[in-house]
């Protein structure tokens, strides 16, 4: 069972809808970060969060450390989001200095 | 700022051939890392690096070696390359353990 889960893996939604992802882990953390990859492209951080809610924008995400579960939302969807979406976390194991540990990705396709 | 800065952006090698992976990062962070990305796999870590002069081996370390002579560059190379080497290579920065990742323009490698 892989340490990091993302949930759904494929989603596709209409223009303007509420858009929910999620990310189970398995292990201590001292952090996870949510990720953006677009097709073809880079990889951009979206966020880091240790605990509670962050917002930025159209963005929100939020962490249940005693439920080791993450979820990303994303308001008013438009069709610029279609992405893969990637939640990694830092473990708390060697110091966090070892690199994060990725999920598989969520590919997120919004239609006008 | 420049960010992270990963050359080349495509290439294809043969069997055998050897290659350097350039990664240069201009925001004095201490930590880089080196992934690599498989289709339908969650990113794995190579190596990283805490410090110039300091690495150490990720997840999937054998086919590779790596260097730190500075702070700003963390060079990849690929020695005797193999088709299981095929993949997209991520570059990534922070300044912290707990702090927010930078990545690279990836770089995709073809091995025939």
């Amino acid at each position: 069972k892989n340490e990091v889960e993302q949930s759904p893996q494929n989603l596709t939604a209409q223009e303007g809808e509420f858009i929910t992802i999620n990310c189970s882990y398995s292990v201590g953390i001292s952090a996870l970060h949510w990720l953006q990859q677009h097709p073809g492209g880079g990889i951009v951080s979206l966020f880091m969060l240790s605990s509670g809610k962050k917002k930025h924008g159209r963005l929100i995400a939020t962490i249940n450390i005693q439920e080791k579960h993450s979820s990303l939302h994303i308001t008013a969807s438009h069709p610029r989001d279609s992405a893969v979406y990637i939640c990694a976390v830092r473990r708390n194991s060697g110091g966090g200095a070892d690199g994060l540990t990725f999920g598989k990705g969520t590919h997120l396709i919004i239609q006008p | 700022n420049a960010g992270v800065t990963q050359t080349p952006k495509f290439r294809i090698l043969k069997i055998g051939q050897s290659m350097t992976l350039q990664c240069a990062q201009d925001m004095n962070h201490n930590y880089m890392y080196w992934y690599r990305q498989d289709p339908g796999m969650g990113l794995k870590l190579i190596y990283y690096s805490v410090g110039a002069g300091i690495t150490d081996k990720g997840e999937v370390p054998n086919g590779y070696n790596v260097s730190r002579s500075t702070t700003e560059d963390f060079p990849l190379r690929l020695e005797l390359a193999a088709p299981s080497q095929t993949s997209v290579y991520f570059c990534a920065s922070s300044y912290g353990v707990l702090t927010e990742a930078f990545f690279g323009q990836g770089t995709r490698l073809t091995v025939v």
